[in-house]
């Protein structure tokens, strides 16, 4: 069954130090993805993509935070110069163009900044 | 803005018993609902998906409602089994002017165990 997978399922980083986490969503999908759930709190939207760029982004999502398709199958999230706050786990998700809207999330990439 | 509400924030029963566990939404204008199970430390597993025009789904020992009116749905789980041990989320997609995405916002979900 296809899957979103991601990569690092965990990253230890120092605070400022930029942190790249890599997805690649479901080969036929066309939306995708991030989230990001903090320990013991709600999952939390923060940016949509398509068609090679953000169609929608949270508050959260401030310019420390980049994202980008550099291929046809990969997506990735940059956190430019990590903080504390941005220690949680960070998910992927994606959806094709037609059909019902579901979402398809990965595994997630847990953030541990130090 | 929307919120989206989980009760009872955990639950623990012996093995076999069905169960009911709510999610409210406080904006009824949705797309659609997904029901999501997430184990510890690990992703989320889409389990069902209701569209705005849908009063249930069903996928298995799984049952889903939805009455969007009331900004309420419930997952209904029969003959509960240790595997079933998990987390529970709701998420709904709320309809938005100007975005065709369409984020979705989570409860805080329902920590289910299942003893045997």
């Amino acid at each position: 069954e296809p899957e979103v997978t991601q990569t690092p399922s965990h990253q230890v980083t120092q605070m400022g130090q930029e942190v790249i986490l890599r997805c690649v969503p479901i080969s036929n999908h066309l939306y995708f993805y991030w989230y990001r759930q903090i320990l013991g709190q709600k999952v939390e939207f923060l940016v949509s993509f398509y068609n090679n760029e953000i169609s929608e982004k949270s508050e959260i999502f401030d310019d420390q935070f980049s994202v980008e398709r550099p291929d046809g199958s990969n997506f990735t999230l940059k956190i430019r110069s990590t903080k504390l706050e941005d220690s949680a786990m960070y998910f992927c998700a994606s959806r094709d163009l037609w059909g019902t809207g579901e979402l398809f999330f990965g595994e997630g990439s847990r953030l541990t900044v130090l | 803005k929307q919120e989206v509400t989980q009760i009872p924030a955990a639950l623990s029963v012996p093995e076999g018993e069905n169960l009911v566990l709510n999610c409210s939404f406080t904006d009824s204008a949705i797309y659609n609902l997904q029901w999501f199970r997430q184990d510890p430390g690990k992703g989320l597993t889409s389990l069902l998906l209701i569209q705005s025009s849908q009063r249930e789904q069903t996928s298995g020992r799984l049952n889903a409602s939805l009455d969007k009116s009331s900004g309420r749905s419930t997952l209904y789980i029969a003959a509960s089994q240790p595997g079933d041990s998990a987390t529970y989320l709701c998420a709904v997609r709320p309809i938005t002017r100007g975005s065709t995405l369409g984020r979705l916002y989570f409860g805080r979900g329902t920590q289910l165990t299942v003893w045997p």
